[in-house]
């Protein structure tokens, strides 16, 4: 157990809705990212927050927002979904100092019907 | 920008046989470098990582990497694997700024009996 949870585990949704994915990080940590893992793009980075603030932006469309509330959970959401959109979604933590571990929750099934 | 090469897509090995799996990396500054590793419907776990020092890292379940830097490689080697090491492998980088990871595009590890 990483200690960074994520919900919901699984979610099937229609074209052009819209979905909010949930993370709490590890206790303590103060950065919380993003990946999208796909079969053909892999394992993209969306964006890091750190303490509430934006500190690194990703290949996040435009339909994808985020955001760090001030007890430092965070909220991935996304808009107008697309078929391609279909994947899975990690959210990790760290102490946010460059080189710290960074732990993975087991993240979110998005899967766009 | 910093970048990830995995040589390698799939590693099919023999239980009880030798392993490496290659990574190379791009970078115009400083790195850091890490291991991680998927197993079906789970998150990443972290192996090891290279933050400075010696160029010999050893990790979690008998795995090392070693890093390279006039070769810029940080390949992973363990000396006998198990069935229980089918997995996926993850090579990544930070650099010493925003502490985002950037992940190769994978290797999947299969061991055999």
């Amino acid at each position: 157990d990483s200690g960074v949870t994520q919900t919901p585990k699984h979610l099937i949704t229609a074209t052009g809705q819209r979905v909010t994915l949930r993370c709490s990080p590890r206790s303590g940590d103060l950065s919380v990212y993003w990946y999208q893992q796909s079969l053909d793009q892999g394992l993209q980075f969306l964006i890091q927050y750190y303490n509430g603030e934006e500190r690194a932006k990703g290949n996040i469309l435009e339909r994808f927002s985020a955001q760090q509330f001030p007890d430092l959970h965070s909220e991935l959401n996304l808009s107008s979904l697309e078929l391609g959109d279909s994947a899975l979604y990690f959210c990790a933590s760290s102490a946010g100092t460059p080189g710290n571990t960074i732990y993975f929750g087991e993240g979110s099934w998005l899967t766009v019907v | 920008a910093q970048s990830v090469t995995q040589l390698d897509s799939q590693v099919p090995v023999f239980e009880e046989a030798p392993v490496e799996l290659r990574c190379n990396y791009s970078s115009s500054v400083s790195v850091y470098l890490f291991w991680y590793v998927q197993y079906p419907n789970q998150g990443l776990q972290l192996l090891l990582k290279y933050l400075s020092g010696s160029t010999l890292v050893k990790g979690i379940n008998g795995f090392e990497a070693e890093f390279n830097k006039s070769q810029t490689s940080f390949h992973l080697r363990k000396p006998s694997v198990h069935i229980s090491d089918t997995a996926e492998y993850f090579c990544a980088v930070t650099d010493n700024q925003g502490g985002k990871l950037i992940f190769g595009q994978g290797t999947e590890l299969s061991v055999k009996p």
